[in-house]
C-alpha cells in the first residue's frame, strides 16, 4: 500500500529565506507527483506536476525534485515571503487508468515578515 | 477558465439527514473526482469519472454514498443517513488527462450536529 509522508509537520521562518519541503513515498512505481498549495479553508491549488520520468520541474521561485528510485521529491521555495505561508501538500499518482492521487498530511509553513 | 465551482461551500445538518453536493468541472476536462479532507489530513480519495462513467471506488464510499455524473458535464456526491464521522470537507477536482495536474474546486464543508 503506497503511503506518503511529509517532513517537517510545521515550518518557520522569516522572509527571504530559502527553504526545502520534503516528501517521501514507499513504492516507487507511481506515474506522476505534484505538489499544491492550500490556504485555510480553501481547496487547493497545484503549484507543480514532475512526471515519473522527469527530475525536476521549475515554476518562478519553486522547484520541485524528484528521486523515484529512493521514493523522495522536494519542494525548494527561493528568497521566500509572507504570502507564501499556506500549507503545502505532496501527491502520488499510482497509475494512468485511475490516476487517485494519495497525498501526504502536508507542511504548514509560516512565513515571517 | 471559470475554475471547478462546488456548492453549497457549507452545508450544516442533522444526523440522519441525506445531503447532496454539486461540482461543476472545468468545461473541457472529462476526468472528475471526489476526495475528502478531514482536519489535519491530506485529501483522501473517493472516486473519479471519465466523462460519465464511474470508473474508480475507493473502499471509504460506503453504501451510503453515492456519485453520479450526468451527461459527463456536472457530478453530484449524495451521502445518505449523514452520521458524525461524515463531517469533513468534501472536494471535488477535474483534469484533461492523467499527464496534466488535477484542478481543484474550494469544497463544501459538511458539518452534522
Amino acid at each position: 500500500k503506497q503511503e506518503v509522508t511529509q517532513i517537517p509537520a510545521a515550518l518557520s521562518v522569516p522572509e527571504g529565506e530559502n527553504l526545502v519541503l520534503n516528501c517521501s513515498f514507499t513504492d516507487s512505481a507511481i506515474y506522476n507527483l505534484q505538489w499544491f498549495r492550500q490556504d485555510p479553508g480553501k481547496g487547493l491549488t497545484s503549484l507543480l506536476l514532475i512526471q515519473s520520468s522527469q527530475r525536476e520541474q521549475t515554476s518562478g521561485r519553486l522547484n520541485a525534485s524528484l528521486d523515484k528510485s529512493s521514493g523522495r521529491s522536494t519542494l525548494y521555495i527561493a528568497a521566500s515571503q509572507p504570502g507564501d505561508s499556506a500549507t503545502y501538500l505532496c501527491a502520488v499518482s499510482l497509475n494512468q487508468a485511475g490516476t487517485a492521487l494519495i497525498f501526504g498530511k502536508g507542511t504548514t509553513l509560516s512565513v515571517s515578515s | 477558465d471559470t475554475g471547478v465551482s462546488q456548492n453549497p461551500r457549507h452545508k450544516i445538518t442533522k444526523r440522519g439527514q441525506n445531503v447532496t453536493f454539486r461540482c461543476d468541472p472545468i468545461s473541457e476536462h472529462n476526468r472528475l473526482y471526489w476526495y475528502r479532507q478531514t482536519l489535519g489530513q491530506g485529501p483522501e480519495f473517493l472516486t473519479y469519472f471519465q466523462n460519465e462513467a464511474q470508473l474508480e471506488k475507493s473502499r471509504l464510499l460506503s453504501d451510503r454514498f453515492s456519485a453520479e455524473r450526468p451527461k459527463g458535464s456536472f457530478s453530484t456526491l449524495e451521502i445518505q443517513r449523514t452520521e458524525q464521522g461524515d463531517s469533513a470537507m468534501y472536494l471535488c477536482a477535474s483534469s484533461l488527462d492523467p499527464n496534466q495536474p488535477q484542478h481543484f474546486g474550494d469544497g463544501t464543508r459538511l458539518s452534522i450536529l
